[in-house]
C-alpha cells in the first residue's frame, strides 16, 4: 500500500524560479494538507483541502499555492522560489477535515539559493 | 496568540521510562495528538485525547488536562528505536492543527 507519495524527494532550486511538488494519497481520504518544517519551529500549515474542488488557506500561504481537481493529488506551486521558502514540504491527508489522524507523506527538501 | 511549548532535547537510558511533557494555549481545543518523527522521515501518529484522563497503547501513554492546559507522553521499557523526535499537536477551534517544535528524545545504552 502506497498511502501518500510526494515528489521530488529532494530539489535545488535558483531563486525567481517556479516548481510544483506533487503529493498522491491512494487512501481516497478527503482531506489534504501541505506543511512545511523548519528547524526549532513546528510544523506550519500553508495550504489544506477538505475535499475535491476547494481549497484553504494556513497559517503561512504567501507565495504559494494549491489545487485540488481529484481526491488523490494536491499540489503545491511556488510561483517565483526565494531562499526562505527552502525547508523540508510534507503532504498530508486525512479521512476528513474534522478530528481525525493526518497520514504524512516522506517529505521534499527544497534548497532555494 | 496560539502557543504550544515542548522541552527541546530529553536524553533517557535504555530500558527507563520517560515523561515528554506539553502545555499549550490555543483558540479552543478539539483534541491534542502526539506523533513521533525519526530524523529524515515523516511523522507518524501515536494518540490522541480528547477528555481528560489516561490513554495507554502498548509501552506509550498520553494523558491529558484540559482544564491546566497539559499533556504528556509517558514511554516505558525505553528502546533504543524510540530516539526520535516527539511532536505535540492541538486541534484549535477551527479544526486546525497547531503544532510545538517537538521534543528530541536521545536513548543511551
Amino acid at each position: 500500500t502506497a498511502g501518500i507519495t510526494q515528489a521530488p524527494t529532494s530539489q535545488i532550486l535558483a531563486a525567481g524560479r517556479s516548481m510544483t511538488l506533487r503529493c498522491t494519497q491512494d487512501m481516497r481520504h478527503n482531506a489534504m494538507y501541505w506543511y512545511r518544517q523548519d528547524l526549532g519551529l513546528g510544523l506550519r500549515l500553508i495550504h489544506y483541502s477538505n475535499t475535491a474542488g476547494t481549497t484553504g488557506k494556513g497559517e503561512v500561504p504567501d507565495g504559494y499555492s494549491v489545487s485540488r481537481a481529484n481526491t488523490d493529488d494536491f499540489p503545491l506551486t511556488l510561483a517565483s522560489a526565494v531562499p526562505s521558502q527552502t525547508s523540508v514540504y510534507f503532504c498530508a491527508s486525512s479521512v476528513s477535515g474534522i478530528t481525525d489522524t493526518q497520514y504524512f507523506g516522506p517529505g521534499t527538501r527544497l534548497t532555494v539559493l | 496568540g496560539q502557543n504550544i511549548d515542548q522541552p527541546t532535547e530529553m536524553t533517557a537510558t535504555e530500558g527507563a521510562i520517560v515523561q515528554i511533557n506539553c502545555t499549550y494555549q490555543t483558540s479552543g481545543f478539539n483534541g491534542l495528538f502526539w506523533y513521533q518523527q525519526h530524523a529524515g522521515e515523516a511523522p507518524t501518529f501515536l494518540s490522541y485525547n480528547v477528555l481528560d484522563g489516561l490513554e495507554e497503547k502498548g509501552r506509550f501513554s498520553s494523558f491529558l488536562s484540559r482544564s491546566k492546559g497539559y499533556s504528556y507522553l509517558l514511554l516505558k521499557e525505553l528502546q533504543m528505536k524510540d530516539s526520535a523526535s516527539y511532536l505535540c499537536a492541538v486541534m484549535d477551534s477551527n479544526y486546525q492543527l497547531i503544532w510545538g517544535a517537538g521534543t528530541k528524545l536521545i536513548i543511551k545504552p
